[in-house]
Formats: structure tokens, sequence, C-alpha cells
């Protein structure tokens, strides 16, 4: 079946460290999308990319950083940076242009150990 | 800023009743709106969407009506069953600029109890 597969589902960061959440697509899309969920909030936009090897920053990106060097694959790393970290993270994705329905993974958890 | 905001943080229903939860928007150049369902540890899941030339669309037990004039849009489920259950959220774009990125902008989401 088609979709969108997140690894690992469940992540921890020790203090100084850089973690990188993985996001893969079967979908045959252009665009891919990172978002930042916490506990009670709707998504907020981290990163996109409409195409390989090109992304934009979205609302909050700050402390995070991608790669787009296959169209099926849109990693994201969390560096330590980011001050707080503790949040589910959702990768989705999309076909090109406006008006189109994003699909999305079943998440990645990151905890601060 | 632009937002996109529920009236009803959560509702409660018996299950065989018809659930309505809504969604207002304050951008006015917004012409395509999303719902979704999200389940507890999992991604949303795509429910329906209405472009802004709309009033009305309909799904299998599921309808989305927009009203333009008063930057509202509305979920009504049919016969709301027990694995309704779960965060509803509505979301909306705009190609305002001629981009062909149509960004997302999310509610916070309403809360959906089914009882039997």
């Amino acid at each position: 079946d088609g979709g969108i597969t997140q690894s690992p589902k469940y992540l921890f960061r020790k203090e100084g460290q850089n973690v990188t959440l993985s996001c893969e697509q079967n979908l045959n899309h252009d665009a891919m999308y990172w978002y930042r969920q916490d506990p009670g909030q709707g998504l907020r936009l981290i990163y996109y990319s409409q195409i390989v090897n090109d992304f934009q920053k979205g609302d909050i990106a700050e402390g995070y950083s991608v790669s787009r060097e296959k169209k099926e694959s849109f990693p994201l790393t969390v560096t330590s940076a980011q001050k707080n970290p503790t949040a589910f993270y959702l990768c989705a994705s999309s076909e090109l242009g406006g008006r189109q329905p994003q699909h999305f993974g079943d998440g990645t958890r990151l905890s601060i150990l | 800023g632009e937002s996109v905001g529920l009236h009803l943080p959560t509702l409660s229903v018996q299950e065989g009743d018809n659930s309505i939860i809504n969604c207002a928007y304050s951008n006015s150049a917004s012409d395509y709106f999303i719902w979704y369902k999200q389940e507890s540890g999992k991604g949303p899941q795509f429910i329906i969407d209405i472009r802004s030339n709309m009033d009305k669309r309909q799904g299998q037990r599921v309808t989305v009506l927009l009203n333009k004039t008063v930057k509202h849009l509305s979920l009504q489920i049919a016969a709301t069953q027990p694995g309704d259950s779960a965060v509803y959220f509505c979301a909306e774009s705009s190609n305002a600029g001629g981009t062909s990125y149509g960004k997302l902008t999310f509610g916070q989401g309403t809360i959906l109890t089914v009882h039997p």
C-alpha cells in the first residue's frame, strides 16, 4: 500500500545531541512537509520541500534542519540549538500546487532524557 | 496574523446521533479547506476537502459546509459511531500571490467523544 513511513516511533535525545527523524513516502508526491505538534495544539510547519534539492523554512524552523536528496525521502534533524524539542513530529506529502490535501505519517514522539 | 480556530474544543454525543464540528477562519483569501481526523498516537487522516467555489460537499457519512460570508466551516458526521471518537482539525490554505504552494494553517482541534 502507498503511504508515508516515519521512524522511529519514539526517540530520546540527550543534552547537546542532534537527532534525525526519518520520513519516506511511496506516493510519488513532489511536495513534503514537517510539522511539530504540541499537546492540545494544532500543527505548526517547520520545513517544506517542493522538489528534490530544494526546501524552504516554515513558521518555526529555528533549531531544525532538513535535506531532500531523493524524491521519496525528507529527513528532519533536530539540533542541539532547539531548546524545547519535546513534541510529536509529523511528516506529510502532497502533489504539487495549491488545493491539494496533505497526507500524513503516524509521527515520531521525541522526548528529552 | 491569519488564523483558523474552532468554536468548541470538546463535543460529546451519543452513538447514532449526528455530530457537527465548527471552524472559523479569518483569512479572506482562503480558497481551500480540509478536515482531518486524528486518533491518539497517530497522524492526521484526511476526511474531506472543499474549494471556495463550493458551499457544500458530501462524502461517506460526512458533509462539509462552507459559508464564505461569515468565514465559517463545519463538518457534519451522520450516525456517529464510537470509532469516530478522535480529534478533528480544520485547515485552510490560500493561493494568494500566485505561488504553487498552498500552505496549510491548522486550527487547534475539537475532541469528539461518542458514547455507546
